[in-house]
């Protein structure tokens, strides 16, 4: 079972460059999320999407764009990487609302970045 | 102020302990709540639900409080591979889901 599919698990960007982190969920799930994880930090919301065609910002989404052409896929572009960028990002996604109690969220494997 | 905020930690207890998280939301329109946990260098992992009425799961007790707005996680006689970190999870329904920091927790020998 694949689940949630991240790409590629580690990176090394020099500063200014850009980047595509790829995320693929098979579940057919309507929510999609990315975080960005620091060293002894919890997950901090960079931008999620409800649905395919929707996206919204999170709580640090600056310096990131998403788009969501497609139900399963869900992009994370770096525009001009910085260091304060070098971080653990974890893609997620869930079935739909928040009110039901079976809506788990599930992650993938995390990629991890560094910019120097 | 956070959105979530949790136990800042570390906790370190002995086996056979009993430690209990709390972790605050400040949303009202919170809608689903959960605890997941988080082994080093690993992604999250869903450890349970949690609801008005309280849940139980063997060892682990999750409750929620919508008046004051908390939840909590009990862990009763605590194992060595419960060592990790806990996060607790708001979700919206409006798609958006917020995590605490977490809190760290080791269980020695």
């Amino acid at each position: 079972n694949a689940g949630v599919t991240q790409t590629p698990k580690f990176q090394v960007l020099k500063t200014g460059q850009s980047m595509t982190l790829q995320c693929a969920q098979d579940m057919n799930h309507e929510y999609m999320s990315w975080y960005r994880q620091d060293p002894g930090m919890g997950l901090r919301l960079i931008h999620y999407s409800v649905g395919a065609g929707i996206t919204d910002q999170g709580e640090v989404p600056n310096g990131y764009n998403v788009s969501r052409s497609t139900t399963e896929d869900f992009p994370l572009r770096l525009l001009s990487a910085a260091p304060s960028q070098t971080s653990v990002y974890f893609c997620a996604s869930r079935q739909g609302p928040g009110w039901s109690s079976g809506n788990t969220i599930y992650f993938g494997e995390g990629s991890w970045l560094t910019v120097v | 102020r956070k959105e979530v905020e949790q136990d800042p930690g570390p906790f370190n207890v002995p086996e056979g302990a009993t430690v209990a998280f709390n972790c605050t939301y400040s949303n009202s329109a919170s809608q689903s709540f959960f605890w997941y946990r988080q082994d080093c260098r690993k992604e999250p992992k869903l450890l349970m639900s949690v609801y008005s009425s309280g849940n139980e799961d063997g060892r682990f007790t999750a409750q929620l409080n919508r008046a004051s707005q908390y939840i909590s996680l009990l862990i009763r006689d605590s194992k060595l591979s419960d060592s990790a970190t806990y996060l607790c999870v708001v979700l919206t329904n409006a798609g958006k889901s917020t995590f605490g920091d977490g809190t760290t927790l080791t269980v020695k020998p």
